[in-house]
Order: C-alpha cells, then sequence, then structure tokens
C-alpha cells in the first residue's frame, strides 16, 4: 500500500488566490482527517470525515475553508481567498484499526 | 482546544541515555497514542495505551497512563541519534460526532551523538 497521498507536496501562491489540496486515504479505511501545523498553534484539527461525511467541521477557521469527499479514495481541502495566515503544513490523515496514518503533507506559502 | 499538553518543550541528551516525555490531558479518553515526527514528515504511529491499560512496552519504548492525574509517559531508553525527532500525544475521545483525535504540542527531542 502506498500509504495516505498528498498533493501538492509544495504549493506558493499570491494572497487572494484559490488553493486546492488534494488527499487520497489509504484503501479500506473509513474516516479522513485534514489538520493544520504550525510552529505557533502546533496540529489543530480542521475537519473529519466519515464514510465520506463531514462530522465535524468545527476547526475550520472561516468560511473561506471548504472541505469536501465526494468518494472513499479522494478528498478535497479549498481555500478561497487565501491569506498569508494560512501559510502553513497542511495535513491529511486516515484512520485504520484505531490508529492515524498521515501523508506526508502539503506545505503551503501564501505571499 | 488543546487536549493534550507535553512537557517537557524541548529535550536535548547524549545518545545511549533516556529521554521521558510526559503529557497531560483534560477530558475523558478512550486511548492515549504517542506519534513521533520526522523533520519535514508526517507524524507515525508510535503506540497506543488504552484506557484501562497502565502500563505498555514496544521495544525501546514505554508508556505510562494514569487516569486519575490525566497524564501519560513516554520513555525512550538508551536513546539514538536517529530518535531525534518531536514526539507528540494525542487523545482519542468518542463525542457525539464520532472519534476524534486531539494532539498536544510535542516535544522535540535531540539526541546527540
Amino acid at each position: 500500500d502506498a500509504g495516505v497521498i498528498q498533493s501538492p507536496r509544495h504549493e506558493v501562491t499570491e494572497m487572494g488566490q484559490e488553493v486546492t489540496l488534494r488527499c487520497k486515504p489509504i484503501s479500506g479505511h473509513n474516516s479522513l482527517f485534514w489538520y493544520r501545523q504550525t510552529m505557533m498553534r502546533g496540529l489543530e484539527l480542521l475537519i473529519y470525515f466519515n464514510n465520506n461525511v463531514p462530522i465535524d467541521d468545527s476547526g475550520m477557521p472561516e468560511d473561506r475553508f471548504s472541505a469536501k469527499m465526494p468518494n472513499a479514495s479522494f478528498s478535497t481541502l479549498k481555500i478561497q481567498p487565501s491569506e498569508p495566515r494560512d501559510s502553513a503544513v497542511y495535513f491529511c490523515a486516515s484512520r485504520g484499526q484505531g490508529l492515524l496514518f498521515f501523508g506526508p503533507g502539503t506545505r503551503l506559502t501564501v505571499l | 482546544s488543546q487536549q493534550g499538553e507535553e512537557d517537557p518543550q524541548a529535550l536535548s541528551i547524549q545518545e545511549g541515555e533516556n529521554a521521558t516525555m510526559n503529557c497531560s490531558y483534560k477530558t475523558s479518553i478512550n486511548n492515549l497514542q504517542w506519534y513521533r515526527q520526522n523533520s519535514g514528515r508526517g507524524l507515525v504511529h508510535l503506540i497506543l495505551i488504552r484506557s484501562n491499560e497502565r502500563e505498555k512496552h514496544s521495544g525501546r519504548l514505554r508508556v505510562t497512563l494514569d487516569t486519575s492525574k490525566k497524564s501519560s509517559s513516554l520513555l525512550i531508553t538508551a536513546s539514538r541519534a536517529a530518535d531525534t525527532a518531536s514526539y507528540f500525544c494525542a487523545t482519542a475521545a468518542r463525542s457525539n460526532y464520532g472519534q476524534n483525535f486531539v494532539f498536544g504540542p510535542g516535544t522535540r527531542l535531540s539526541v546527540l551523538p
């Protein structure tokens, strides 16, 4: 198994642009989590899905952030419009056997 | 809100020494897990301890859990330079929304050769 796959690995964009981050969970895992990591705030849970349904999105910072999971093998996190304070590493993780398996992350820089 | 809080925030030791990291949490949990993150990488699961367990071992790792004090510790024995990483505790608790995982700020461990 290739593990959790995220793309892109790095993204540099300008303030105001739309950013879309992608995640492919491990096959057979039915829960998917999006986290954001910064030096100041550590790892923050943004949203998680069970069986493709958003369960808790209370961590999504504001309406500029949205996440979808159209099927069991794909999820997106979109930021529109992006702002410099959104710069962070965004991790996707899927859950199997009660454990989280993390992707390599997307390092987002908003100029 | 932050559930787990690790201390110390940073720890520097010599190769061969033991490293102890602590984690405190606030609410009831089903289990507590420790993860490791190498620089520039995603987190990797190390060990899980259930709320009805007090101690667990895995290789050079030893985890304890004290639910009365809402705390856990991770001990790495005979540390190696390759153990240099950040270590996070995560609490797993069921809510009306399902099972959630909340991570602490982590401990940065440096093992000097």
